[in-house]
């Protein structure tokens, strides 16, 4: 799986934006962009993902670069529940596992 | 039930001893994940399956480590005769033919 490269943690303010980014320089044309987050003591948990276009849901949104070689995840208004780790994940198509790697620790100060 | 279930949801062990660790998917979900995870990292994977197939097994540490899924449901991870560096919490993830995986609250493995 090709890798990624996120910052180790990140701070926000509640109810401020967030913007977590993430490279993946040697994506493949058929890898999607996962992102899962993990809550304190929780197991991981789905945010979003996509290919090539911006993604919305009610969750986050996905913006991806043209090139596909970085992303962002933006979280619009963060409250104290999104403290966590935020994972991006490339995978290809069928069901392939995900590859975690260290992710972004994503503190939020009220 | 609706979600993954896992169990124990914590197992203490005296090292030599064999361990078997059952992960319950999401009914219907095709793909079944084991993953291990240290305190302060994300998932390591270790196995996965496709219905009773186990697909890749790769992430597997050593030997001591197997994992079945012959009805292509529920799942056993087994470690036989454990260590202390086998303490960690294990993960199980199932996925279904298009959609996300979901993980379960994983069981916390103590050897001592």
């Amino acid at each position: 799986d090709a890798k990624t490269t996120q910052p180790n943690s990140m701070e926000s303010n509640e109810e401020e934006p967030v913007h977590l980014p993430c490279n993946h320089s040697t994506i493949s044309g058929t890898d999607y962009i996962h992102w899962y987050r993990q809550l304190p003591s929780q197991g991981p948990e789905y945010v979003i993902h996509g290919l090539t276009s911006n993604v919305n849901n009610r969750m986050a949104s996905l913006a991806i670069a043209e090139d596909r070689k970085s992303s962002t995840l933006i979280l619009h208004r963060a409250t104290l529940r999104d403290a966590a780790v935020y994972y991006c994940i490339l995978r290809g198509s069928g069901n392939t596992p995900l590859v975690f790697g260290k992710g972004t620790r994503l503190s939020v100060i009220a | 039930g609706a979600g993954v279930s896992q169990s124990p949801r914590y197992k203490v062990t005296k090292r030599g001893q064999d361990v078997a660790l059952r992960c319950d998917p999401i009914s219907g979900h095709v793909s079944l994940y084991w993953y291990r995870q240290a305190l302060g990292q994300g998932p390591e994977f270790l196995t996965y399956f496709n219905y009773e197939a186990q697909q890749d097994k790769s992430g597997l540490p050593n030997d001591r480590f197997s994992a079945e899924r012959p009805e292509g449901s529920i799942s056993t991870l087994t470690i036989q005769r454990t260590e202390q560096r086998d303490s960690a919490m294990y993960r199980c993830a199932s996925r279904g033919l298009n959609t996300e995986a979901f993980f379960g609250q994983g069981t916390r493995l103590t050897v001592v």
